[in-house]
């Protein structure tokens, strides 16, 4: 079956370390997103990328960075830098179908908390 | 980036239809609606989305005002499993920042 797979699902890190959430898709997407959510809240955009070697900043893209050497995968690193990092980390794909409407498919979520 | 406004929460009762307002009046002329939903603890689904006229799938139907600064999502047959966050999104044609509200709560009364 083809969907976005992100890994871990839940993980715990200490302060002052750095940690790398994985995100692989098998839908052929061009494009690839990182988000965060905190509790009772929306989805706040990190970065995200439109092909591959090239992304851009979100909204919140403060402490984060990426990269994205391959069309499939879109790993994020949250860096000692991020001040709160505890929260749930969505990562999507997108393709633009057959109306030309960008269509966003989301992975189950990788939830950070930082002891 | 063109901004959307839906209510906090919502309640509805089962098997009852359901209508999600979403105002939109600064939405430019090559912008999408779309819809996705998010259940707890899981990550987004996509729901429908449309651009000048109505739309409808398996899942639900989406009205778009004639002006376009408004659309309604419509939940015919409200199950317990539809509860969830509605988020009404703004998007162009291409791969471009894709920002998310706080979307609306849905409760669903059995």
């Amino acid at each position: 079956d083809g969907g976005i797979t992100q890994s871990p699902k839940y993980l715990f890190r200490k302060e002052g370390q750095n940690v790398t959430l994985s995100c692989e898709q098998n839908l052929n997407h061009d494009a690839m997103y990182w988000y965060r959510q905190d509790p009772g809240q929306g989805l706040r955009l990190i970065y995200y990328s439109q092909i591959v070697n090239d992304f851009q900043k979100g909204d919140i893209a403060e402490g984060y960075s990426v990269s994205r050497e391959k069309k499939e995968s879109f790993p994020l690193t949250v860096t000692s830098a991020q001040k709160n990092p505890t929260a749930f980390y969505l990562c999507a794909s997108s393709f633009r179908g057959s109306s030309g409407a960008n269509v966003l498919t989301f992975g189950a979520g990788s939830r950070l908390t930082v002891l | 980036d063109a901004k959307t406004t839906q209510p906090n929460s919502m309640e509805s009762n089962e098997e009852e239809p359901v209508h999600l307002p979403c105002n939109h009046s600064t939405i430019s002329g090559t912008d999408y609606i779309h819809w996705y939903r998010q259940l707890p603890s899981q990550g987004p689904e996509y729901v429908i989305h449309g651009l000048t006229s109505n739309v409808n799938n398996r899942m639900a139907s989406l009205a778009i005002a004639e002006d376009r600064k408004s659309s309604t999502l419509i939940l015919h047959r409200a199950t317990l499993r539809d509860a969830a966050v509605y988020y009404c999104i703004l998007g162009g044609g291409g791969y471009q920042k894709v920002t998310f509200g706080t979307g609306t709560k849905l409760q669903v009364i059995p």
